[in-house]
This record gives C-alpha cells, sequence and structure tokens, in this order.
C-alpha cells in the first residue's frame, strides 16, 4: 500500500531551528509537496521538490532524497507565528496526492 | 482577486438530510477536487474532476455525489448525511494535473456538523 509517515508532533523554542521529517512509500513519485495549516484553516503551499536536492526559499528549505524516499522539511530563526501543522504529501503515478497525517508543530517562547 | 471559495464556513444540518457545499474558483484551473480532514488524519480524496463534464472517485466517494457542468463551479452533496463529530471539508484546484504544474491550493474549507 501507499504510506507516507511525519512525526505526530514537535516542539521548538522561537528563534531556533527546527526539521520535519517525511518518509514515503508510493506506487510511482511525481514530486513531493509540503503544506502548512494553521489550526482551523486550509493548508496552504509551502513546497515541492521532484528532483533529489535541497530547495530554499527564505526562512524554509526542502530537501528530497527519492532514491531513500525521504525529504525534510527545514525552518529557520523560528516565530512564533510558524505554530502549525505541516503536511507532508507526494504525488504517485496518477498524479494523485497521498497525504502523511501533519506534524503538529508548537513554538516556545 | 483570483482564489476559490468555498461557502458557508458553518453548516448544519439534521440527521438524514441532504447538504450540497459549494466551491467556486476563478483561476482557470482545469482540475478540481474535494477532500475530507479528520482529527489526526491526513486529508481523504472524496471526488475530482480534471476536465468539465467528467468526474472520478477518490478513495472515500461512498456517500458523496458531485458535479462538473462549468469549469468554475464542483459543489459536492452528502447524500443522507451521519450523524458524527464535525467534518472538515476542503475544495482544491491545480493548473493542469500530470504536466508538473499539479500543485493544489485550496480554499477555506466548510465545516459540517450533523445534528
Amino acid at each position: 500500500g501507499q504510506n507516507i509517515d511525519q512525526p505526530t508532533e514537535m516542539t521548538a523554542t522561537e528563534g531556533a531551528i527546527v526539521q520535519i521529517n517525511c518518509t514515503y512509500q508510493t506506487s510511482g513519485f511525481n514530486g513531493l509537496f509540503w503544506y502548512q495549516q494553521h489550526a482551523g484553516e486550509a493548508p496552504t503551499f509551502l513546497s515541492y521538490n521532484v528532483l533529489d536536492g535541497l530547495e530554499e526559499k527564505g526562512r524554509f528549505s526542502s530537501f528530497l532524497s527519492r532514491s531513500k524516499g525521504y525529504s525534510y522539511l527545514l525552518l529557520k530563526e523560528l516565530q512564533m507565528k510558524d505554530s502549525a501543522s505541516y503536511l507532508c504529501a507526494v504525488s504517485d503515478s496518477n498524479y494523485q496526492l497521498i497525504w502523511g497525517a501533519g506534524t503538529k508543530l508548537i513554538i516556545k517562547p | 482577486d483570483g482564489g476559490i471559495t468555498q461557502s458557508p464556513k458553518y453548516l448544519f444540518r439534521k440527521e438524514g438530510q441532504n447538504v450540497t457545499l459549494s466551491c467556486e474558483q476563478n483561476l482557470n484551473h482545469d482540475a478540481m477536487y474535494w477532500y475530507r480532514q479528520d482529527p489526526g488524519q491526513g486529508l481523504r480524496l472524496i471526488y475530482y474532476s480534471q476536465i468539465v463534464n467528467d468526474f472520478q472517485k477518490g478513495d472515500i466517494a461512498e456517500g458523496y455525489s458531485v458535479s462538473r457542468e462549468k469549469k468554475e463551479s464542483f459543489p459536492l452533496t452528502v447524500t443522507s448525511a451521519q450523524k458524527n463529530p464535525t467534518v472538515f471539508y476542503l475544495c482544491a484546484s491545480s493548473p493542469a494535473p500530470g504536466t508538473g504544474s499539479d500543485t493544489q491550493y485550496f480554499g477555506p474549507g466548510t465545516r459540517l456538523t450533523v445534528l
């Protein structure tokens, strides 16, 4: 079957760096997405990786290793507004998104 | 302003009633999707449509129906709603699925409570 694994919850300190991991097993691969979802709101798109390596976008970076079925989202200089759930999703062979359950990130002052 | 709208934000219905959730986009996207999000679970696909007048079942289509008569609109009907905790329904659209431009963008969602 298809499976996306990510930690349920993480805690970090304001100003610090946090890495959220995602491992996947899917039938085919057409890219990996990260979304941010604040409590009670809809997900918003953060990043897309289809080739191996690191994509940097301001304070957020996303890494992909297709051979290992692994990705991470790196958040630097954490701010209180980064408290949210972070969703990992993989586009499978039919270009359908398979979603992880999300990682709830708690930022402490 | 370009975007995806869903209405209403909160919806209450009695058990056994049908209820239709609206989703409209003015982004000129080809594909539209309906997801259900339950606490502690990933998004689950209900239905999707890649072109007008065509749609496919997702993983949990039973108890739901859709139509795609216009490119901009993809309403979801919950048939004979069952009493359960409030469910968050999310509509999304993407430009051109299968071409690499398939990032999905979400509407604000509708929370349905069946009494």
